[in-house]
């Protein structure tokens, strides 16, 4: 059974600009959600999206928005780039959900705002 | 907001020698979930607890859930340099989780040969 791949898995942008992350789950896995790790703030949850609707949001800006496909791939993007939105995202991806608490993880993508 | 805390932060020692990481909250969880990340890597699902005052092994590792299910340990025995990593503890189900997981900051562990 392959596992959760992200992609990229690393990448250089500059302030003001916009990134897209890409994540496709296990197959068969409805929920995907995102977060955000940082070595200063730890895992940071962003949003979870379960059968193409967003079920939860933390607390981020509206810069960081995500979609979710009927193959239940998904995007988060973030847009006009601040340096403190260097961090590794992560996608994990679960069968019932967040709430549940079983996830699994992609490598993450790791990004670098300059 | 419910917060998990993790202690301690950083745990450097030798090769063969036991250690407990511990998860504390002042709330109560369904479930609580331990993961090992090592650099590079997302977080790898450990364990599961469900029950207050659970136990489960997994080798040389010892998982317990609190009677309360507010609380947990990892117990590693003998460790050896290839569980050097990052532990996680998360929190899933409680009262004002709202739907999804919290996690601690992690316990950085590091095993010298």
């Amino acid at each position: 059974k392959a596992g959760v791949t992200q992609t990229p898995r690393y990448l250089i942008k500059t302030r003001g600009q916009q990134v897209t992350l890409s994540c496709s789950p296990i197959s068969g896995h409805r929920s995907v959600s995102w977060y955000q790790q940082t070595p200063g703030q730890g895992l940071q949850f962003l949003f979870e999206y379960f059968s193409e609707t967003q079920r939860n949001k933390g607390n981020f800006p509206g810069r960081f928005s995500g979609r979710q496909f009927s193959n239940s791939r998904s995007e988060m993007n973030v847009s006009t780039l601040e340096l403190g939105d260097s961090a590794l995202y992560l996608c994990a991806s679960s069968f019932l959900g967040t709430a549940t608490g079983e996830l699994f993880f992609g490598e993450g993508s790791r990004l670098t705002v300059l | 907001t419910q917060l998990l805390e993790q202690s301690p932060q950083f745990l450097s020692i030798q090769e063969g020698e036991n250690l407990t990481v511990y998860c504390n909250s002042s709330s109560v969880f369904s479930s609580l979930q331990w993961y090992r990340q090592e650099p590079g890597e997302g977080p790898v699902l450990l364990v599961t607890v469900v029950t207050g005052g659970e136990v489960k092994k997994l080798k040389r590792l010892t998982f317990q859930f609190g009677d309360a299910r507010k609380d947990s340990s990892l117990h590693i025995t003998a460790a050896q340099p290839g569980d050097t990593g990052l532990y996680l503890c998360a929190g899933a189900g409680g009262n004002t989780n709202a739907g999804k997981s919290t996690f601690g900051d992690g316990t950085t562990l590091t095993v010298k040969p």
